[in-house]
């Protein structure tokens, strides 16, 4: 299985600034690499799509990258409303794994 | 709208069998492959395994032995069952739409999950 080595696990940070969060495959995953986000309520959306597009409706103050086995989420000026769990996950190879998670807290 | 709702009993006893239902509308179960994901509380999230579109099923080889998924078309229905439960399978355990975008595959919609809690 393809392990998914996500940081950090937690990450204070304050309204306006900038925070990239890091994904990184235990082997090459030719960019099949998606980020999620979760909401304290359980509720799950996706952001980016294979690696750096980005889902429809979603701001474009999200953005991705990356290549090979290191990828990245970078959201560029934090709001009110990011202020939640975040997850990479690879499709490359079955299992589909995801990382374990990013908490984004306010500062 | 695309909408994914998952249902089943809350609580199951160790060893028993579990037996979800996700009721999908908005789309067709021929067009989407659906999948199941699970989070235990205060941890990440696994993926357990697909219905594709055209039926076939891929699983986690984690769960591979435990695990099945079908579907019933006519009814918009994905069905899993997991038997020998244990404690460690207590969970939320989501089913999500997969979609294929511009050599993307991701999950697009999800349902809003439901809790089950397997008692010893």
């Amino acid at each position: 299985d393809i392990q998914m080595t996500q940081t950090p696990s937690s990450m204070p940070a304050s309204l306006g600034e900038r925070v990239t969060i890091s994904c990184r495959a235990s082997q090459g995953i030719s960019n099949y690499l998606n980020w999620y986000q979760q909401k304290p309520d359980g509720t799950i959306k996706p952001l980016i799509y294979y690696t750096s597009n980005l889902q429809s409706g979603v701001p474009s103050r999200f953005s991705g990258s990356g290549s090979g086995t290191d990828y990245s989420l970078t959201i560029s000026s934090l709001e009110p409303e990011d202020f939640a769990m975040y997850y990479c996950q690879q499709y490359d190879s079955s299992p589909l794994t995801f990382g374990s998670g990013t908490k984004l807290e306010i500062k | 709208q695309v909408q994914l709702k998952e249902s089943g009993p809350v609580l199951v006893q160790a060893s028993e069998t579990l037996s979800l239902t996700c009721t999908v509308s908005g789309f067709s179960l021929t067009n989407y492959g659906v999948i199941w994901v699970r989070q235990p509380p205060g941890k990440g999230l696994e993926w357990m395994g697909i219905i594709w579109r055209n039926g076939n099923t891929d699983y986690n080889s984690a769960l591979k032995s435990r695990l099945s998924i079908n579907r019933d078309t006519s009814k918009s229905q994905v069905f899993l069952k997991m038997n020998s439960l244990q404690t460690d399978d207590t969970a939320i355990y989501y089913c999500t739409r997969g979609n294929i975008n511009y050599g993307g595959y991701y999950f697009d919609y999800w349902g809003q999950g439901v809790m089950v809690t397997v008692s010893s």
